[in-house]
């Protein structure tokens, strides 16, 4: 079955630490990486995106993900988190270009000042 | 650009009661989503329209959820009878097209059925 996981579920840093969320997904056909991120009271939002070409992707805010297609995985990075970054992180992916996304559970980050 | 809007924001309702959503997307997408998101879940794609077809609705409970897009533009999701296990946010997402463009999300409408 089509599925996506994510390694962590919660995740707490403090300031200027490094991040990595990681996730992978099941092999079903050809795939389209997402990472959404939601801040506490606020509606979903696109992070990064991966559709082909360079495997490494980089997004807003300084966020980057990496996809390794022989390990079905597309972890995310930050190489210094703030305060502001505490949110929910949520890898999404599209088989074979079929529009529906299927989500990990969630990673929620932390970051204390 | 205006985003995608849902109403209402929070729902509460007893068990047995019917519910309605309403999501207007983003205007000149033509694909619409609505997702389920329990508490601690990902959400969960409950149906896809293209227009005012429908693409995907393979995990709408059909015995209770219904939802249609008419005209292509606004859509509703509707919940008859509603269960406990219906307490979730209901998300609604649009695109301008189905296969990769990203899907913008609306704020949510929280449901709680008592």
């Amino acid at each position: 079955a089509q599925s996506v996981s994510q390694h962590n579920h919660h995740v707490i840093l403090s300031e200027a630490a490094s991040l990595e969320l990681g996730c992978n997904y099941s092999y079903g056909g050809t795939v389209n990486l997402f990472w959404y991120v939601q801040y506490p009271g606020q509606h979903l939002q696109l992070l990064l995106k991966y559709f082909s070409g360079d495997p490494l992707v980089k997004g807003i805010k300084g966020f980057e993900a990496e996809f390794i297609k022989s390990k079905f995985s597309f972890n995310l990075r930050k190489p210094s988190v703030q305060w502001s970054d505490t949110a929910e992180y949520f890898c999404a992916v599209i088989y074979n270009q079929g529009g529906k996304l299927i989500f990990g559970q969630g990673t929620e980050l932390s970051v204390k000042p | 650009e205006a985003g995608v809007a849902q109403s209402p924001r929070y729902k509460i309702i007893e068990k047995r009661q019917s519910v309605a959503f309403w999501c207007n997307p983003i205007s000149g997408h033509a694909t619409l989503y609505w997702y389920q998101q329990i508490l601690g879940q990902g959400p969960k794609l409950l149906i896809q329209f293209q227009n005012n077809g429908v693409v995907d609705d393979s995990q709408l409970p059909k015995d209770r959820f219904s939802a249609e897009r008419l005209k292509g533009v606004d859509s509703t999701l509707k919940i008859q009878p509603a269960k406990l296990e219906d307490s979730a946010v209901y998300l609604c997402a649009s695109s301008f097209n189905r296969d990769t463009d990203t899907q913008y999300f609306g704020p949510g409408t929280r449901l709680t059925v008592l």
